[in-house]
């Protein structure tokens, strides 16, 4: 049972590069999220999709976008990755439409040089 | 503005040392608060979800109480392998707008020697 898989687990970006995070989950859950890790800072939501065909801005959405390809996946696109972006991504996804008990990933290093 | 605050930041205890984790929390419509632990490398594992004043959930070693402004983990006779950070979130209802958010708290990082 993978549950939720995010790839890639590490990646090394430079200023000004694009990349995508990809997550894709097994549990047929309606709610897919995108939060990051800094340290001293805790878990801050970037974007969140409560079903298919719909994202929301979370608390920290500047940089970011997000396409919900289907019901299964979520991914999170850097356009132009700035060093401030350097962090550990957590994809989660909740079976509800509203957050409640979520299942993380194991997480996506990155880091933007 | 809702904050969830954690503490300690962290806790070193000896194997078979009880104690216990406060998560302190200023929301306004609490719908739910979530504990979850968190091992180095990993992602968020989720251990209990408490929904009113007065509610306990229990899970081996742990136990989770739940008050009107806090939560407490309470770990009886702890193992090596409880060393986690252990995080809190608060589900409420925003003020404005009425829409749902969840607020992580920073983390209680937790290391039993043996």
């Amino acid at each position: 049972n993978a549950g939720v898989t995010q790839t890639p687990k590490f990646q090394v970006l430079k200023t000004g590069q694009s990349m995508t995070l990809q997550c894709a989950q097994d549990m047929n859950h309606n709610s897919m999220y995108w939060y990051r890790q800094d340290p001293g800072m805790g878990l801050r939501l970037i974007y969140y999709s409560a079903s298919e065909g719909t994202t929301d801005k979370g608390e920290v959405p500047n940089g970011y976008n997000v396409s919900r390809l289907n019901k299964r996946e979520f991914s999170l696109r850097l356009e132009s990755a700035a060093p401030s972006q350097t962090s550990v991504y957590f994809c989660a996804s909740s079976s509800g439409t509203g957050f409640g008990e979520l299942f993380f990933g194991e997480g996506s290093r990155l880091t933007v040089l | 503005e809702d904050q969830v605050t954690q503490s300690p930041e962290a806790l070193r205890l000896q194997e078979g040392e009880s104690s216990s984790l406060n998560c302190s929390y200023t929301v306004s419509g609490l719908r739910g608060l979530f504990w979850y632990r968190q091992d180095p490398g990993k992602g968020p594992e989720f251990l209990f979800t408490l929904y009113s004043a007065g509610e306990e959930k229990e899970k081996e070693r742990l136990k989770a109480t739940l008050t009107k402004k806090e939560s407490f983990l309470h770990i009886t006779a702890p193992k090596p392998e409880d060393s986690a950070t252990y995080l809190c979130a608060v589900q409420a209802v925003e003020s404005q707008g009425g829409s749902e958010k969840l607020v992580f708290g920073k983390g209680t990082k937790l290391t039993v020697n043996p």
